[in-house]
């Protein structure tokens, strides 16, 4: 989506940390989101952060948020092959009934 | 734990027919949003429900309608097919006090030809 932007591909090897970058562009932003995507599947929701929050961990997850430079990143540690997948960031924007605006996806391949 | 249920998984269908998409929420989630993902493309949201009333619209076609019923399931009527609409329909549900979890279900991967 055009309101919110990701680089397209990363490539890591297995063992190493891996860092998808995203940046939105509305300020109004109440929760920002990372799914998973795996071929052929749906949409998997890995982790979310409140924009009140600078940082949250959970698992090999560590999610970064910088609310004055409009950007998020997501960290996995100890990166898998399983971890290969599309990730999707995702903002919520609106009040109410909170409809998602997606990223267009980050391509992580994960080497042995 | 139970997961969002879509039906069908699969679905082809000629230019100017018309289909049915069905959704079931996870059990006791009283809202349910539609997203449509093109190939390649990132989803983009469609239309939502909370308690059987519309609540939210995106980018929905005027060709397309959609409801929510009783028992909160959600179906998405598409009219007068283009090849244009050939997607993966995914449905999410959440509860309107987490309404900032969405699930998603697994998706219909529609084919028009």
């Amino acid at each position: 989506g055009e309101d919110v932007e990701q680089s397209l591909f990363l490539s890591v090897r297995e063992g190493d940390s891996s860092v998808i970058n995203c940046t939105y562009t509305d300020s109004s932003s109440t929760y920002l989101y990372w799914y998973k995507q795996e071929p052929g599947a749906g949409l998997q929701l890995l982790t979310y952060i409140f924009s009140n929050m600078d940082m949250k961990q959970d698992q090999r997850l560590t999610v970064l948020l910088n609310k004055k430079d409009k950007h998020l990143s997501l960290r996995i540690a100890d990166t898998q092959t399983g971890d290969s997948a599309i990730y999707f960031c995702a903002e919520s924007i609106r009040t109410g009934r909170r409809a998602l605006t997606f990223g267009s996806g980050t391509r992580l391949q994960v080497q042995p | 734990a139970a997961g969002v249920i879509q039906s069908p998984r699969h679905l082809i269908k000629e230019k100017r027919e018309t289909a049915t998409l069905k959704c079931y929420p996870i059990p006791r989630h009283d809202t349910v949003y539609w997203y449509q993902q093109g190939p390649g493309q990132d989803p983009q949201f469609l239309i939502s429900f909370y308690e059987k009333m519309q609540s939210d619209k995106g980018s929905i076609p005027d060709r397309f309608s959609a409801q929510q019923f009783s028992d909160y399931h959600s179906e998405l009527n598409m009219s007068s097919l283009e090849l244009g609409d050939s997607a993966l329909y995914f449905c999410a549900s959440s509860l309107r006090g987490t309404a900032y979890e969405q699930y998603f279900g697994p998706g219909t991967r529609l084919t028009v030809t």
